[in-house]
């Protein structure tokens, strides 16, 4: 079986600049998640698909971050215009229902 | 204060020794323990996933759970160099929402 994953492995960008991230679960999990960890920090929740609703979306750092999850596969989040302190790793994961997160190898940004 | 406090390490131990890597936490309300391994460059590698209190036993690895000290433990037996990497603990109020630790790196010396 397929684990997540995640597609670029790492984007290099401008200030300003939009980039898009896209993450592919596990078949047949409906809960999808964004986590992001940023240099020397842990990593941190930011948003929760259940299919294609977001649940929960409290670890979003600001409007300039969209996630979307059409149709409730593959998943996509955008920033737009990128910042500095955007940079980091950005991992997807995805569960069957109310178990086990299994994570993607993550999408390496970096904005300079 | 952070809600998940870990040792950053590193932490370097023989080959065949017991690793013994440790998570506090404050919110008495998390219910789900996780572990997780990284290797660099690399996603998380769920490890063990413990449900509320006790120990859980997978080939080398123990997952212990102490709630009244709001303490976990991950416990590795006969460590080899494979095992080298950071682990990571999480836990969750409802399983969904992870709030982790930030990481311990171990090396095992051949």
């Amino acid at each position: 079986e397929a684990g997540v994953t995640q597609f670029p492995s790492h984007s290099v960008i401008e200030k300003g600049q939009t980039v898009t991230l896209r993450c592919d679960p596990i078949s047949g999990h409906d809960n999808l998640y964004w986590y992001r960890r940023v240099m020397g920090k842990e990593i941190k929740f930011l948003l929760h698909f259940v299919k294609e609703s977001k649940q929960d979306e409290s670890g979003m750092p600001n409007n300039r971050f969209l996630a979307e999850r059409t149709g409730g596969t593959y998943s996509t989040l955008k920033v737009q215009p990128a910042e500095l302190e955007d940079s980091g790793v950005y991992f997807c994961a995805s569960s069957l229902g109310k178990h086990e997160q299994y994570f993607g190898p993550g999408t390496r940004l970096t904005v300079t | 204060q952070k809600e998940v406090e870990q040792d950053p390490g590193p932490l370097s131990v023989p080959e065949g020794a017991i690793v013994s890597l440790n998570c506090t936490y404050s919110n008495s309300a998390f219910q789900y323990f996780m572990w997780y391994r990284q290797y660099s460059r690399k996603g998380p590698e769920l490890l063990m996933y413990t449900y509320s209190s006790g120990n859980k036993e997978d080939g080398r690895f123990t997952a212990q759970v102490d709630k009244s000290s709001k303490y976990i433990s991950l416990f590795i037996r006969d460590s080899q160099p494979s095992d080298s990497a950071t682990y990571l603990c999480a836990m969750s109020v409802s399983s969904y929402k992870l709030i982790f630790g930030s990481g311990t790196r171990l090396l095992v010396r051949p």
